[in-house]
């Protein structure tokens, strides 16, 4: 079957930096996206990775490793509004998205 | 970017009332509408797909005939609630995508919290 894990809570300091880890299983891969949604809001789109390899946008970076079925939200810098769950989804063979159950992260001060 | 409008924000209803949720696509033609429901610290959890001017495709434990949804034109898909009961109550996210747009990330539109009561 198709599955998505990731680590349901996390807490980290202001300023710090953070790895949020994903591991996917699809039928075929399309893609694996990460996406911010703050309490009560849709989700925004952060990054997609494709192929293997870092991908860096500011403070935040993705990574992904296909052979391993593998990626993470790397978010440095940490400010407090960056609290908020992380979602990680694969796109399989059908384009269509797998979605985690989410990460929350938690900024202390 | 592509942009997904959703209307109304929030809504409370009675219980046995129906809704009906718009999502709407403004500067893109949009093929294919997903609609999600969220309930409180729990995952997306897809609902149905639609494709414009076919019947929408819905995940397994999702009644079709409670939740209606319509993909008449491109830019336009509604749910609607039916026959709504407390239970129902959940947060409904669309995005939309196209044929074009495969394969490159969802865009939103802002949710609808809906409240029975």
């Amino acid at each position: 079957g198709q599955n998505i894990d990731q680590p349901t809570e996390m807490t980290a300091t202001e300023g710090a930096i953070v790895q949020i880890n994903c591991t996917y299983q699809t039928s075929g891969f399309n893609g694996l996206f990460w996406y911010q949604q703050h309490a009560g809001e849709a989700p925004t789109f952060l990054s997609y990775n494709v192929l293997d390899g870092l991908e860096e946008k500011g403070r935040f970076s993705s990574f992904l490793s296909r052979s391993k079925g593998y990626s993470y939200l790397l978010l440095k810098e940490l400010q407090m509004k960056d609290s908020a769950s992380y979602l990680c989804a694969a796109m399989d063979s059908n384009y269509q998205l797998i979605w985690g159950a989410g990460t929350k992260l938690i900024i202390k001060p | 970017g592509a942009v997904v409008s959703q209307h109304p924000s929030w809504v409370i209803c009675k219980s046995g009332t129906s809704v009906k949720i718009e999502c709407r696509s403004l500067d893109f033609q949009a093929t294919t509408m997903f609609w999600y429901r969220q309930f409180p610290k729990q995952s997306l959890m897809l609902m149905a797909t639609s494709n414009e001017g076919s019947k929408a495709t819905y995940e397994q434990g999702v009644e079709k005939d409670k939740f209606l949804i319509n993909h008449a034109s491109l830019t336009l898909s509604t749910l609607t609630v039916t026959s709504a009961h407390p239970e129902d109550s959940s947060f409904y996210i669309c995005s939309a995508t196209s044929a074009a747009r495969m394969g490159s990330p969802l865009h939103f539109g802002n949710g609808t919290r809906l409240t029975v009561t």
